[in-house]
């Protein structure tokens, strides 16, 4: 079992719909959760991070973590296509190490 | 964009050379991590160093190894290269390393592996 787990996707919504990205982690002592975009050839840019259970909006942006079922999601709210990227889902599983999931792929389609 | 910066922003070495790459991290951090990213693949990460001491490390061997400076700049050192460490390589700087800090990306280095 990965211990951070993405669907590699390619997910694709249409123009002004609500995109959903999930990642499961393996690592019950984890203690934050963070949502990166990464456009192809570019370096991660962090979107969310959230540390407790329940949901963190920021813009056009929901993070959700449910440590019980060990889950966070990313929803984006009127999906445009500069939204088009790779999102990475990474966990702090602690003594400072931070893993990465493979990413999901979203496509935005006008 | 983040006042994370590494050079070079490309590379092109031979299969058993030894490579350095570099990072300067954002005004006021004090703790840099470095991250192996293959293609189609998330992030890996290699180490971190918290006021020039390594301060946690991933799977990686001994070939990769590192250093920070005074000024919390900090280098990746890869021996005896692989065909397989061809890779963007990143850095991330943050403020102290704590499980709850965000950390900065660098544009990485593109290294690739003859």
């Amino acid at each position: 079992q990965k211990e951070v787990e993405q669907n590699s996707g390619p997910l694709s919504v249409p123009e002004g719909a609500i995109a959903s990205l999930n990642c499961t982690y393996s690592d019950r002592g984890s203690q934050s959760f963070f949502w990166y975009r990464q456009y192809s050839g570019k370096s991660p840019e962090l979107i969310m991070s959230i540390y407790s259970n329940g949901d963190k909006e920021d813009g056009r942006f929901t993070a959700q973590l449910n440590k019980a079922s060990q889950y966070v999601s990313l929803l984006i709210r009127d999906s445009q296509p500069s939204d088009s990227a790779t999102y990475l889902c990474a966990v702090n599983q602690g003594y400072q190490k931070v893993t990465f999931g493979t990413g999901t792929k979203l496509q935005v389609i006008p | 964009e983040t006042g994370v910066t590494q050079s070079p922003t490309h590379l092109i070495k031979t299969r058993g050379q030894q490579v350095t790459l570099r990072c300067s991290s954002q005004s006021g951090h004090n703790t840099v991590s470095w991250y192996q990213q293959a293609l189609g693949q998330g992030p890996q990460f290699i180490f971190q160093y918290y006021r020039e001491e390594e301060n946690g490390r991933g799977n990686f061997p001994p070939r990769f190894s590192g250093l920070q400076f005074p000024n919390y700049s900090s280098e990746l050192n890869v021996n005896a290269l692989e065909l397989d460490d061809s890779a963007l390589y990143l850095c991330a700087s943050s403020l102290a390393g704590g499980a709850t800090d965000t950390q900065d990306f660098g544009p990485g280095t593109r290294l690739t592996v003859l």
